[in-house]
């Protein structure tokens, strides 16, 4: 089965620096998104990571370590726009593209 | 705007009714993803289907079934309904190479009451 762990909620302050960490136990391992939802909208995709190390995109950096089967997404100079909720999602299987996907971070980013 | 669209935005209805969700993937994509997501389960993957054959199988109920058409756009069909369905249905597509980002379709806010 698939077991991927992120924290509810986090809260920051417009231009801090927020990590929102994911832990996951999964049958494989073939790739790790991240995505963000904002409320009843549809998830946008945010990064990739498949390779151990740090992915820097923007504001937006992405970082996996597969032998401890963890990831985190660095959020750097919030803005109001950044509240939403950001799902990991690992994919497992070589053989298909499905991902599954934590719960979900609620970001607040408060002025 | 990812591209995919899905009909329709919102369905209200009764519980035992059957209803159907239409999506249309983006152009040139191959590979539909249904997913449903309630307040208290987060998305769960349900079931992929690659140019008009059933790939991957998640955690789909059997009341529930779906299928690709010739032209790609897929449907999804939720029989038997009870209050529980109750959920924003996605649909996502993707091209199935490389590390295959999947864009999400807008939604339909699905009601059983």
């Amino acid at each position: 089965g698939q077991n991927i762990d992120q924290p509810t909620e986090m809260t920051a302050t417009e231009g801090a620096i927020v990590q929102i960490n994911c832990t996951y136990q999964t049958s494989g391992f073939n790739g790790l998104f991240w995505y963000q939802q904002h409320a009843g909208e549809a998830p946008t995709f945010l990064s990739y990571n498949v390779l151990d190390g740090l992915e820097e995109k923007g504001r937006f950096s992405s970082f996996l370590s597969r032998s401890k089967g963890y990831s985190y997404l660095l959020l750097k100079e919030l803005q109001m726009k950044d509240s939403a909720s950001y799902l990991c999602a690992v994919r497992s299987s070589s053989n298909d593209y499905k991902l599954s996907f934590g719960a979900g971070t609620t970001v607040t980013v408060r002025a | 705007d990812s591209g995919v669209t899905q009909t329709p935005k919102h369905l209200i209805t009764a519980t035992g009714q059957r209803v159907t969700l239409r999506c249309s993937p983006r152009s040139g994509d191959l590979s539909v993803y249904w997913y449903q997501q309630s307040l208290d389960q987060g998305l769960q993957f349900l079931i992929q289907y690659y140019n008009g054959e059933e790939r991957a199988k998640g955690n789909i109920l059997e009341r529930f079934s779906a299928q690709q058409f010739p032209d790609l756009h897929s449907e999804l069909n939720l029989s038997s309904l009870e209050l529980g369905d109750s959920a924003l249905y996605f649909c996502a597509s993707s091209v199935d190479r490389g590390y295959n980002e999947q864009f999400f379709g807008p939604g339909t806010r699905l009601t059983v009451l």
